[in-house]
């Protein structure tokens, strides 16, 4: 149980255009998802964090205009890159909270490689 | 605001030796804490967590935890390393003013001699 997949796996985009990025809680309900960026040999970072029904809380230094992301339902948040640039290329991962488990559990996807030409 | 730090950026170990990751955390209360392992590409497993009762932890792959609250410390250990076990090693503190959040230590990537 507690899958969590992400569509696609790699994206290659030409700069000035826009990609959307879906992660999917695949065998439970999802109220909450989470959207990292991790650099080469680097640690993750959490960009924002998506709650269903509502919008996205971001940290701060991320650009909520440049990342959209939009939660519409219990079981799919996408992550949106606007207009990307080649400093966007980076992996994403995303991952999801089960409200009926033990709340500080992520269940993570397989990430995301956006590489921005 | 809760950090944590894996001082070791490169461990490498011969197949069959023991295995030693270091995790320091801060944070003023009892912190949930979490070990993930990351393969080339892939996104992350989780190994073990804890966040009460039995201090030693142990989770999948033969690996276990120990946390010692009085040296902010939750080291990730494995008795027999196996060329599958080498991998990228984060180690993560949830804490409950944080809204749910993670934070993950810097990783350390571990390599396995044959």
């Amino acid at each position: 149980g507690a899958v969590v997949s992400q569509h696609p796996s790699w994206v290659i985009c030409k700069s000035g255009t826009s990609v959307k990025i879906e992660c999917r809680s695949l065998d439970f309900q999802a109220t909450t998802m989470f959207w990292y960026r991790q650099f080469p040999k680097q640690s993750l970072m959490l960009m924002a964090t998506s709650n269903e029904g509502s919008k996205a809380t971001y940290e701060q230094g991320v650009e909520k205009d440049k990342f959209l992301i939009n939660h519409a339902s219990l079981t799919l948040s996408t992550l949106t890159v606007t207009s990307a640039h080649p400093e966007d290329s980076s992996f994403y991962i995303c991952s999801a909270r089960d409200p009926t488990g033990f709340s500080y559990e992520q269940y993570f996807g397989p990430g995301t490689r956006l590489t921005v030409t | 605001a809760q950090s944590v730090t894996q001082p070791d950026i490169h461990i490498t170990v011969s197949e069959g030796a023991s295995l030693e990751l270091r995790c320091n955390y801060s944070y003023g209360a009892t912190p949930y804490l979490f070990w993930y392992v990351q393969s080339p590409g892939q996104g992350l497993q989780l190994l073990l967590k804890y966040f009460s009762g039995d201090t030693l932890v142990q989770g999948i792959k033969g690996f276990e935890a120990e946390f010692k609250r009085s040296q902010s410390s939750f080291n990730l250990r494995k008795p027999s390393v196996h060329w599958s076990d080498a991998a990228e090693y984060f180690c993560a503190v949830g804490a409950k003013n944080a809204g749910n959040m993670l934070t993950f230590g810097g990783g350390t990537r571990l390599m396995v001699k044959p």
